[in-house]
């Protein structure tokens, strides 16, 4: 069976320091995957979406990047973080037919609070 | 463009009573609808999924969720609440080829004992 998992579970970081948070599935081939963020109140906002490695689309403009450097690995990254970057941060992964219908799967999360 | 709405960020419904999560949608083409479940401090787990065909569709824990076209909405339901039930509850769209969720902003569910 597929497993997803997301470290650290929390974080709290000084404002201007750097970011990474690691995603990994495991259990399939050639997921797509996502970072998600979820603000309090607000629902969940699509951040990063990837189909292969090295392939990277950025759904929204922001202090963040993403990168896929290996099949199932998937991170978020930051130079210098913002008082706004605080929130919960979901990766997700669905199979990589690029189907609509296709189901997507959460991580665990990671809450990151900047201070 | 495609949204969702989901009516009232806070629901209480006591143990045993009727649940019912409200979604509405927006969208130009025949959508495809989601509804996730939190529980704190965790990840999105899916509850139910309508793609196409028959409009009742059942979901995990006894939930289930109709789609009707008319009213372009996705109300979630469960005849009989649990105190396990407790939890946040997102409606979400997509549509054909598409590869973002567009998500509501949740309704967060209580169940008094």
């Amino acid at each position: 069976s597929q497993t997803i998992h997301q470290w650290p579970a929390t974080l709290v970081q000084p404002v201007g320091s750097p970011l990474s948070l690691e995603c990994t599935v495991e259990g399939t081939s050639n997921p797509n995957l996502y970072w998600y963020r979820q603000a309090a109140g607000r629902g969940l906002q699509l951040l990063f979406y990837s189909v292969g490695i090295g392939q990277i689309s950025s759904e929204v403009p922001q202090n963040l990047s993403a990168s896929r450097p290996q099949d199932r690995q998937f991170i978020l990254s930051s130079k210098k973080l913002l008082l706004s970057d605080s929130g919960f941060y979901l990766c997700a992964w669905s199979e990589g037919t690029w189907a609509s219908t296709d189901t997507q799967y959460f991580g665990p999360g990671t809450r990151l609070t900047v201070l | 463009a495609q949204s969702v709405t989901q009516l009232g960020s806070h629901v209480s419904v006591s143990e045993g009573a009727l649940v019912l999560l409200r979604c509405n949608y927006s969208s130009s083409v025949p959508p495809y609808l989601f509804w996730y479940v939190q529980y704190p401090n965790q990840g999105l787990q899916l509850l139910l999924k309508y793609t196409t065909g028959a409009t009742l569709v059942k979901g995990i824990n006894g939930f289930e969720a109709e789609f009707k076209k008319s009213e372009t909405s996705f109300h979630l339901t469960k005849p009989s609440a649990h105190m396990s039930d407790a939890a946040e509850y997102f409606c979400a769209v997509t549509l054909t080829g598409a590869n973002n969720l567009f998500f509501g902003t949740g309704t967060r569910l209580t169940v008094i004992p």
